[in-house]
């Protein structure tokens, strides 16, 4: 079956990294794109980006520009989201999601805490 | 503050019809499609309307999306406990050339 599998939850200290990743299973990688939303507690949906896993073309939310990269890596179909120099605000469940006609199957979610 | 403006909260009781609309602009849902998920408590949103009207395979004809304008409409009928859940709209807004969402309503089956 057509499925997102996400890693595991994540502690970080503010300023840190963390990288996230996401491997699919049961579809054709390259045929769709994979976008990246967060959740903080409590909140909303918020759209990080997006990349084409046919092509690597990015498309980042602007108020992350300089501070996210998604990559793919086609061998092993799984894409990667890196967020950078990590604020208490970045703390949220991160999800990734398979797109084209809409995000139509999404991983379980990798909850990442910033704190010192 | 969301791009696309949702109502927080709607009830109704089992097997009644609820709605729940979405609204935007015409940098966003007046010039492209909209999508609507459903997130249980506790686990990921599931998609159950894309390009406004159309749902995917195993969604039930209970759900259905509609768009007017620069607005859009979620309905569910025959309402179940099961149902309760927040719900967001979304779509890509070309102004900001990013994908928005709204600020998700919380539905109630009492």
């Amino acid at each position: 079956q057509v499925q997102l599998v996400q890693s595991g939850a994540e502690v970080k200290k503010p300023g840190a990294s963390v990288k996230v990743s996401c491997k699919a299973s049961g579809y054709t990688f390259t045929s769709y794109g994979i976008s990246w939303v967060r959740q903080a507690p409590g909140q909303g949906l918020e759209w990080m980006g997006w990349i084409s896993a046919y092509n690597g073309n990015t498309n980042y939310a602007q108020k992350l520009q300089g501070r996210v990269t998604m990559t793919t890596d086609t061998s092993t179909s799984t894409a990667y989201m890196e967020l950078r120099s990590l604020r208490s605000d970045d703390t949220a469940v991160y999800y990734c999601a398979r797109s084209r006609e809409g995000m139509d199957v999404w991983g379980q979610g990798t909850t990442v805490t910033v704190s010192s | 503050q969301s791009v696309l403006t949702q109502p927080p909260s709607v009830s109704a009781a089992p097997g009644q019809k609820v709605t729940i609309s979405c609204s935007g602009s015409s940098s966003n849902i007046g010039n492209n499609y909209v999508s609507w998920y459903q997130q249980l408590p506790g686990t990921a949103p599931k998609l159950l309307i894309y390009d406004n009207n159309k749902r995917p395979s195993g969604i039930p004809d209970r759900f259905s999306g509609s768009k007017s304008g620069t607005s859009a409409t979620l309905g569910i009928t025959g309402l179940q406990t099961g149902d309760e859940a927040d719900y967001y709209c979304g779509t890509w807004d070309s102004s900001l050339s990013a994908r928005v969402f709204g600020g998700g309503t919380k539905l109630t089956v009492l």
